[in-house]
């Protein structure tokens, strides 16, 4: 069956970075793309970007541009998603998911608090 | 970026009831829009892609509808599971964007 399985939760400084890894199994890793979407609390989800793990290709939303990279290792079907200079603001549970346009399949979340 | 705008806000309706859940784009997305159901603690599920195609193991009293600007999702009968949240997401350009999102309560 298809998983993808988050990293453990982070406590961060302001400042710091922090890197999430999402490891897929039950599919063809390099087949789908992996997005990812953070929920801070008390808010909506809101869209990060995207990967192609085969190609390795991404697409950044704007408000993240310069703060966030993501990357893969094909050889341990596993994404990452490195967000710098964090602040307050980036609090939140953060998901990977499956998909292209519409997202089948997401991991469990991992909580980034980010906190002096 | 495409804005998508949900109402209600929050919804409060018992078991067995129909409840519908609209959506609107600020331009035209065609039928690429999907719904979301979340739950606190759990991983967002998909419901419903290209606005009607229900995902597969999702129980059929969920149906979408819609294309353009407006869409709706329908829950026919209420079920003590589906009490959550509900977001729409536009799936035509780059960002993707969710709508604010739907609190569906119990009344």
């Amino acid at each position: 069956q298809v998983q993808l399985v988050q990293s453990g939760a982070e406590v961060k400084k302001p400042g710091a970075s922090v890197k999430v890894s999402c490891k897929a199994s039950g599919y063809t890793f390099t087949t789908y793309d992996i997005n990812w979407v953070r929920q801070a609390t008390g808010q909506g989800l809101e869209w990060m970007g995207w990967m192609n793990p085969n190609s390795g290709n991404t697409g950044y939303a704007q408000k993240f541009q310069g703060r966030v990279t993501m990357t893969r290792n094909t050889s341990i079907s596993t994404a990452y998603m490195e967000l710098s200079s964090l602040r307050s603001e980036d609090t939140a549970i953060y998901y990977c998911a499956r998909g292209s346009r519409s997202f089948d399949y997401w991991g469990q979340g991992t909580l980034v608090t980010v906190s002096s | 970026d495409i804005q998508m705008t949900q109402s209600p806000s929050s919804v409060s309706a018992s078991v067995g009831d129909r409840v519908t859940i609209t959506c609107r784009a600020s331009q035209g997305i065609s039928s690429w829009l999907a719904w979301y159901h979340h739950k606190p603690g759990k991983a967002p599920k998909l419901l419903i892609y290209a606005a009607s195609s229900l995902q597969s193991g999702v129980p059929s009293r969920f149906s979408g509808s819609g294309s353009g600007t407006d869409f709706t999702l329908t829950i026919s009968s209420l079920q003590p599971e589906d009490f959550a949240t509900y977001y729409c997401q536009q799936a035509t350009s780059f960002p993707r964007t969710f709508g604010q999102g739907t609190k569906v309560e119990i009344k």
